[in-house]
């Protein structure tokens, strides 16, 4: 099961500056917190990841709360293009293994 | 790099028939993933390589699925008998190590007659 809360759809203006949250209350300390989106047909994109620093790259910015249990995705300019669902998924690590569980992510919808 | 690679992109097939999805990873990864994706179910992990040696293969759904790696270059999911259920898109993903990230493929999107 995916250890992660997200609500189902959001909107946002075109240009604006989407907000993504995400609730993983049962973090353990040592895993990870992916994003990665999907565009309509297309496979999973990863964006980005981080454990307990804010993050940024080319994409978006990933602000984790100090004590681990929401996180927020940032786009900081959104485009047309931008609509997709977008997953937050805490990496977990099962006897050696390590695998991407994926919930039912969030649909972006960025309108014109 | 051309990404990870599959073929076919589309399937579709009548109940019965052996049907052999294909998957080239990214050059140099060392990791390959196969994931089904559903409207029910959402995106599942079916099974996982190291190395071209299974890992972990809890997710595939019955002795009907078997996934092959013959070499780093290649890798093979394979139904038979294939039936409607099986219907859904099928993604391989590759990774240079256990930790790091997945980079998806395309995708097969099957149907099942």
């Amino acid at each position: 099961d995916a250890k992660t809360t997200q609500p189902p759809s959001m909107d946002c203006a075109e240009g604006r500056a989407a907000n993504l949250p995400c609730n993983h209350s049962t973090i353990s300390g040592n895993e990870y917190v992916y994003w990665y989106r999907q565009i309509h047909s297309q496979g999973p994109q990863y964006i980005i990841h981080g454990l307990k620093n804010n993050e940024t790259n080319e994409m978006a910015s990933l602000i984790i709360t100090e004590d681990r249990k929401s996180s927020t995705l940032i786009l900081p300019h959104a485009t047309l293009r931008d609509t997709a669902v977008y997953y937050c998924i805490v990496r977990v690590a099962q006897g050696g293994s390590e695998k991407l569980v994926f919930g039912k992510g969030m649909k972006l919808t960025v309108n014109p | 790099d051309a990404g990870v690679i599959q073929s076919p992109r589309h399937e579709v097939t009548e109940m019965g028939q052996e049907v052999t999805l294909r998957c080239k990873p990214i050059s140099g990864h060392d990791y390959l993933f196969w994931y089904r994706q559903t409207m029910m179910r959402g995106l599942e992990l079916l099974i996982y390589f190291n190395n071209n040696v299974p890992i972990d293969d809890s997710g595939m759904p019955e002795d009907r699925f078997s996934a092959k790696m013959p070499n780093a270059s290649f890798s093979t999911l394979k139904i038979q008998p294939s039936e409607p259920r099986d219907s859904a898109v099928y993604f391989c993903a590759s990774s240079l190590g256990r930790s790091d990230t997945q980079y998806f493929g395309p995708g097969t999107r099957l149907t099942v007659l």
